[in-house]
């Protein structure tokens, strides 16, 4: 089975600093994954798709890479905004097995 | 826009039924699947089933035989059903919208998931 394994589980940061957030699979996923931003009380928001491409609306600071198993998100200039937990997930099985990893907690100081 | 509605409470051995409303699009897209998902503290964000608008269905191999996902287009709302609930069952369950790849045998890779509804609570109790 296909695992997805975020780290770290936890970052915390100041403002304006850098994150950069791992996503390693246990097995090659191409380029097809996806990065989401979770906020408290909040639905998952669509970051990023086929491993570097930002969704709509998606500031320029948010940037994915990677691809094989090893993929990364980067958050540059970060701001209060950006506390929230990350999700990755791949897809493009067949028959389809959509599945997320564990999440990395980002907290801003 | 997507906003799931159903019951915040079920009983165990008793079945779960959700609706999600779509409204500012159409249910009928050809491009989309739509989709539910649940996220637990135990599981994190689970993927249970996708229907496409013609009734196209594809369903997570861990609750297959309990699930039944389906469309009325009429009503723009697609809907889940989960019977013989337990406990496991609790979580916060998910609307959403995504994309799909057909390649050449008429085969759908569904992907990410673009739309989210804002969710909605359910909890297995007696």
């Amino acid at each position: 089975e296909l695992v997805l394994t975020q780290s770290p589980v936890t970052l915390s940061a100041s403002p304006g600093d850098s994150a950069t957030l791992s996503c390693r699979a246990s097995q090659s996923l191409y380029s097809n994954l996806a990065w989401y931003q979770q906020r408290p009380g909040q639905a998952p928001r669509l970051l990023i798709y086929a491993a570097s491409n930002r969704a709509t609306g998606i500031p320029h600071r948010f940037t994915g890479s990677g691809s094989g198993t090893e993929f990364t998100l980067t958050i540059s200039g970060l701001q209060s905004e950006d506390s929230a937990v990350y999700y990755c997930q791949r897809y493009n099985d067949w028959p389809p097995l959509l599945t997320f990893g564990g999440g990395t907690k980002v907290e801003i100081k | 826009q997507l906003r799931e509605s159903g019951p915040g409470l079920v009983k165990p051995s008793e079945t779960l039924s959700l609706t999600c409303l779509v409204s500012g699009g159409s249910i009928s897209d050809t491009k989309s699947y739509w989709a539910w998902i649940r996220q637990s503290p135990e599981k994190g964000l689970e993927w249970i089933g996708s229907v496409y608008f013609n009734g196209t269905t594809y369903y997570s191999a861990s609750l297959k035989s309990r699930l039944t996902m389906s469309v009325d287009t009429s009503k723009k709302q697609f809907s889940l059903r989960l019977t013989s609930v337990t406990a496991a069952d609790t979580a916060l369950y998910y609307c959403a919208r995504g994309p799909f790849y057909s390649d050449r045998s008429g085969f759908h890779y569904l992907k990410w998931f673009d739309s989210w509804g804002p969710g909605t609570l359910v909890t297995v109790a007696s």
